[in-house]
C-alpha cells in the first residue's frame, strides 16, 4: 500500500521560503506524477503543481513565479519550495500521487502557518 | 474564485439520491474526459471517488456515479447513507493549466 508523508516546519515567517518534503513508501516514485495541493483553513483545494519522476514539472500559473518542485528518486522523496510567503499562503499542504487520471494516494496533510 | 463552479451545499435524506454539479468551460471539463471527484471528511485528506468522468476506483461503492454533459460534470450519490456526509470536490485536467478544482460542495445527510 502506497503511503505519503509530508514533513517540514509548521511555522514560516512572512517573506521567507516555505519548504516541505513528501516521503513515499510502499511503492516506487518512478512512473508517476507527484503533486502538491493546498487548502487554506475553511476553504477549498488549490493545485500547486506536480513533477514527473523524470523531473519534468508543471505549476499553477498563479503560483509559478514562486514555486519550485523537485524530486529525489534515490530517497523516494519529492519537495516543495514556495518563496516570499504571506499570510495568504497559510494552509494545509498535501502531497499526492497522480496516476495520469486522478490524485489516487494522498498524504495526511501538514498545516503551515505564515506568521511573524 | 475557483476555476470550476460547484453549489456550496447539497442535502438529502437517507436512502434518497443527490446530484452535485461541476461547471467549467470547453478548456477544462468540456474539453477532456479527465474529470475526477474527491470526498473529504473533516480533518481528513481527500479520497478519489470517481475518475475519468464515470469510473470508480476499487473499493468505492457503486452508489457513487459520475457523468458529463458539455461543460458540466455531475456526481450522483444514490441510497444516501450517514457516512456520505462530507465535502465533495470536482477536478479537471485543463490543458496548459493542467489541474483545476471546484470550490467544493458540502453534502448534508438530513
Amino acid at each position: 500500500q502506497v503511503q505519503l508523508q509530508e514533513s517540514g516546519p509548521g511555522l514560516v515567517k512572512p517573506s521567507e521560503t516555505l519548504s516541505l518534503t513528501c516521503t513515499v513508501s510502499g511503492g516506487s516514485i518512478s512512473g508517476y506524477y507527484w503533486s502538491w495541493i493546498r487548502q487554506p483553513p475553511g476553504k477549498g483545494l488549490e493545485w500547486i503543481g506536480y513533477i514527473y519522476y523524470n523531473g519534468n514539472t508543471n505549476y499553477n500559473p498563479s503560483l509559478e513565479s514562486r514555486v519550485t518542485i523537485s524530486v529525489d528518486t534515490s530517497k523516494n522523496q519529492f519537495s516543495l519550495k514556495l518563496t516570499s510567503v504571506t499570510a495568504a499562503d497559510t494552509a494545509v499542504y498535501y502531497c499526492a500521487r497522480h496516476d495520469g487520471r486522478a490524485q489516487d494516494y494522498w498524504g495526511q496533510g501538514t498545516l503551515v502557518t505564515v506568521s511573524s | 474564485q475557483s476555476a470550476l463552479t460547484q453549489p456550496p451545499s447539497a442535502s438529502g435524506s437517507p436512502g434518497q439520491s443527490v446530484t452535485i454539479s461541476c461547471t467549467g468551460t470547453s478548456s477544462d471539463v468540456g474539453g477532456y474526459n479527465y474529470v475526477s471527484w474527491y470526498q473529504q471528511h473533516p480533518g481528513k485528506a481527500p479520497k478519489v471517488m470517481i475518475y475519468e468522468v464515470s469510473k470508480r476506483p476499487s473499493g468505492v461503492p457503486d452508489r457513487f456515479s459520475g457523468s458529463k454533459s458539455g461543460n458540466t460534470a455531475s456526481l450522483t450519490v444514490s441510497g444516501l447513507q450517514a457516512e456520505d456526509e462530507a465535502d465533495y470536490y470536482c477536478s479537471s485536467y485543463a490543458g496548459i493549466t493542467h489541474v483545476v478544482f471546484g470550490g467544493g460542495t458540502k453534502l448534508t445527510v438530513l
